[in-house]
C-alpha cells in the first residue's frame, strides 16, 4: 500500500491566488522530505529538500518566497505555491524516506496543478 | 553535480519481446539506483532498488542491474506486455538527493 500521500491529486486555481500542497508518510517518520517538478515530457526536477524543524534547502532557481515549504512534524510536509502564475502550473510530486541515505525512497502520487 | 541521461528516449516493440533500457549516470558516488515507471498523468511507481553494493535486483520480468565503476545501470524486461506500456525513469540516489534520468518512454504493441 501507498506510504506517503500527497493531497489533493489535482487542483485549478486562479491567477494570484495560493496552492497549498501537503505530502504525508503514512507508516514511518521521515526527518527528510523531497519535492520535485515535472513539466510536461521532461523529467522530474528537485525543488527543495525539507526537513523537519528547519528551513528548507532549495535549489538553484527556485524562488523560496514563492514556493514555501513547511515540516513542521515527522510526518507531514507542505508546499505552498504563493500569488500562482499559469506558468506554475505543473506536476509536483514528494518523496520521502526513513533515512537520509541508503534507503528506497516513497513517492507521493502527484498534484497536478493548473493555474488560469 | 550529478547527471542522469537515458537512452532511448522513446521505444516501441512488438508485443513478446526482451528490451533493454539504459540509463548512465556521471557521477559514480551513488548510494543507490532506482527504477520507476510513470503512467501518463500519475505518480511514480518503484520497480527496483539497487544499492551501490550490489550489482542487480530481479523482480518478476525485470531485472535491474549496476555498474557504478562504469556510470550505468540497465533494466531488463522480459516478455513485454502491452501493460509495460509507461515512462521508464532511473534515479541516481546520492546523499540526501536523487537524480532522476531523462526517460523512457516504451510502447508496447499489442
Amino acid at each position: 500500500g501507498a506510504v506517503v500521500s500527497q493531497h489533493p491529486s489535482r487542483v485549478i486555481c486562479k491567477s494570484g491566488t495560493s496552492v497549498k500542497i501537503e505530502c504525508r508518510s503514512l507508516d514511518f517518520q521521515a526527518t527528510t522530505m523531497f519535492w520535485y517538478r515535472q513539466f510536461p515530457k521532461q523529467s522530474l526536477m528537485l525543488m527543495a529538500t525539507s526537513n523537519e524543524g528547519s528551513k528548507a534547502t532549495y535549489e538553484q532557481g527556485v524562488e523560496k518566497d514563492k514556493f514555501l515549504i513547511n515540516h513542521a512534524s515527522l510526518t507531514l510536509s507542505t508546499l505552498t505555491v504563493t500569488s500562482a502564475h499559469p506558468e506554475d502550473s505543473s506536476f509536483y510530486i514528494c518523496s520521502a524516506g526513513r533515512t537520509v541515505d541508503n534507503s528506497p525512497l516513497h513517492f507521493g502520487n502527484g498534484t497536478r496543478l493548473t493555474v488560469t | 553535480k550529478q547527471e542522469v541521461t537515458q537512452i532511448p528516449a522513446a521505444l516501441s516493440v512488438p508485443e513478446g519481446e526482451n528490451l533493454v533500457l539504459n540509463c548512465s549516470f556521471t557521477d559514480s558516488a551513488i548510494y543507490n539506483l532506482q527504477w520507476f515507471r510513470q503512467d501518463p498523468g500519475k505518480g511514480l511507481t518503484s520497480l527496483l532498488l539497487i544499492q551501490s553494493s550490489q550489482r542487480e535486483q530481479t523482480s518478476g520480468r525485470l531485472n535491474a542491474s549496476l555498474d557504478k565503476s562504469s556510470g550505468r545501470s540497465t533494466l531488463y524486461i522480459a516478455a513485454s506486455q502491452p501493460g509495460d506500456s509507461a515512462t521508464y525513469l532511473c534515479a541516481a540516489g546520492g546523499y540526501q538527493k536523487v537524480t532522476f534520468g531523462t526517460g523512457t518512454k516504451l510502447q508496447v504493441i499489442p
